[in-house]
Parts: structure tokens; C-alpha cells; sequence
């Protein structure tokens, strides 16, 4: 079956500090492959996706490249802010079957600190 | 585009009550999905639904739970006598799915129930 594994959290960061969080995914066809945000009460917020290999997803200064070889889709961002402080959630959407049922990882929460 | 809502955010209700969520998905979405969200813990899909056939059912959590999509709009799900441990988020998901387009979901912010 299909899966997401992403670090374990918390992750905390000074502001201005480089962020990786790491995410790996096991898939039976070609999925899509994306980060959500969540912050503290609201609902999800899709923050970038990636449709095919080597593509690279960007939004707010994040970015993430699918990396088919790897099985991963790591999330970066060059400069974090207080205001990033959330859940990260990485997931993925296959069409195979047609179903599209999607998978989340488990979250990764990242603390920024002034 | 308003975005995705459900009603109501909160909702506390007494073990052995019935409980029903209501979502409204955006527009022109054909799809509508429903997870429960547990703290700490990512989206756990449960059901969804293209137009108003529910295509996916078999992750519902027990027979307690079902779902409705009547006319291909807005949704509801309804949890029969519930437990504690019912107790989570309820996320609801729109999308519009066209061929071979990619599945990108936009999430409403949830209605979190605590059952007493």
C-alpha cells in the first residue's frame, strides 16, 4: 500500500535559520506529491505540489522537488519566520486504480523562535 | 470562490447522541472527501464521494458512520451513538478531478467534536 514517512517534530528554529523537513513516500503507481500547512485551529492549506519527476513545487519561499530515484520530497525554506510556526503535513494522491484516495504523513511541527 | 465550509466548527454532545456535520465544498468541485483527525496525528481518510455517487465508503470508521452527498453539492456525516472515542476533527475536502488532472484538495477548518 502506499505510505508517507516524514521526521518527527518538533523542529525548532531560530528566525532566519534554514528549514528541512524530510519526507519519503512508498507509492504502487505515479503519484502527485504535496506539503499542506496547518496552523493551530484552522484546517489544512495547501502549500505547493509537485505533479512529475524532478518537478519542483515553490510558494511563500518553500520549495520542494520530487525525486522519483529517492522517493522523496523534502521541504525547504531559505529563511523561516515566526509566522511559518505550524504543522507541515506531506501527502500523496494516486491515481492508480483511479481511486486517488490520498495518504498524509503524520505532521511535523515547526516552532520558530524570534 | 468562497472556499470550503462546514458546520458547525465545535459541537459537544452527550455519548449516545447522534451528531451530523455538514460540508460545503467549493463550487465547480466534483469531488468531496471526509477525514477524521486525531492530535498529533495526520488526516485519516474516511470517505468521498464524485458528484453525489460515494464512490469510496469501505474506511469508515464503523457502521455508526455514514455519508450523504444528495444532489452532488454540499455533504453531511452523521455518526450514530456516539463514543468518546469519536472524539476528533472532522475535515472535509473539495476537488475537481477532470481526466487525467492532478487531485489537488482545498480543506475546509474542520468541525471538532468532543463527546462527554
Amino acid at each position: 500500500g502506499n505510505s508517507v514517512t516524514q521526521m518527527e517534530g518538533p523542529v525548532t528554529l531560530s528566525e532566519e535559520a534554514f528549514l528541512t523537513i524530510n519526507c519519503t513516500y512508498t507509492a504502487t503507481g505515479y503519484p502527485s506529491l504535496f506539503w499542506y500547512v496547518q496552523y493551530p485551529g484552522e484546517g489544512l492549506q495547501l502549500l505547493l505540489k509537485a505533479t512529475k519527476a524532478d518537478d519542483k513545487g515553490s510558494n511563500k519561499g518553500f520549495e520542494a522537488t520530487y525525486r522519483k530515484e529517492t522517493t522523496s520530497f523534502h521541504l525547504e525554506k531559505g529563511s523561516v519566520q515566526v509566522s511559518d510556526s505550524a504543522v507541515y503535513f506531506c501527502a500523496l494522491s494516486d491515481p492508480a486504480g483511479g481511486s486517488y484516495i490520498p495518504t498524509f504523513g503524520r505532521g511535523t511541527s515547526l516552532i520558530v523562535h524570534p | 470562490d468562497t472556499g470550503v465550509s462546514q458546520d458547525p466548527r465545535h459541537k459537544i454532545t452527550k455519548r449516545g447522541q447522534n451528531v451530523t456535520f455538514r460540508c460545503d465544498p467549493i463550487s465547480e468541485h466534483n469531488r468531496l472527501y471526509w477525514y477524521r483527525q486525531t492530535l498529533g496525528q495526520g488526516p485519516e481518510f474516511l470517505t468521498y464521494f464524485q458528484n453525489e455517487a460515494q464512490l469510496e465508503k469501505s474506511r469508515l470508521l464503523s457502521d455508526r458512520f455514514s455519508a450523504e452527498r444528495p444532489k452532488g453539492s454540499f455533504s453531511t456525516l452523521e455518526i450514530q451513538r456516539t463514543e468518546q472515542g469519536d472524539s476528533a476533527m472532522y475535515l472535509c475536502a473539495s476537488s475537481l478531478v477532470l481526466g487525467g488532472t492532478t487531485d489537488t484538495q482545498y480543506f475546509g477548518p474542520g468541525t471538532r467534536l468532543t463527546v462527554l
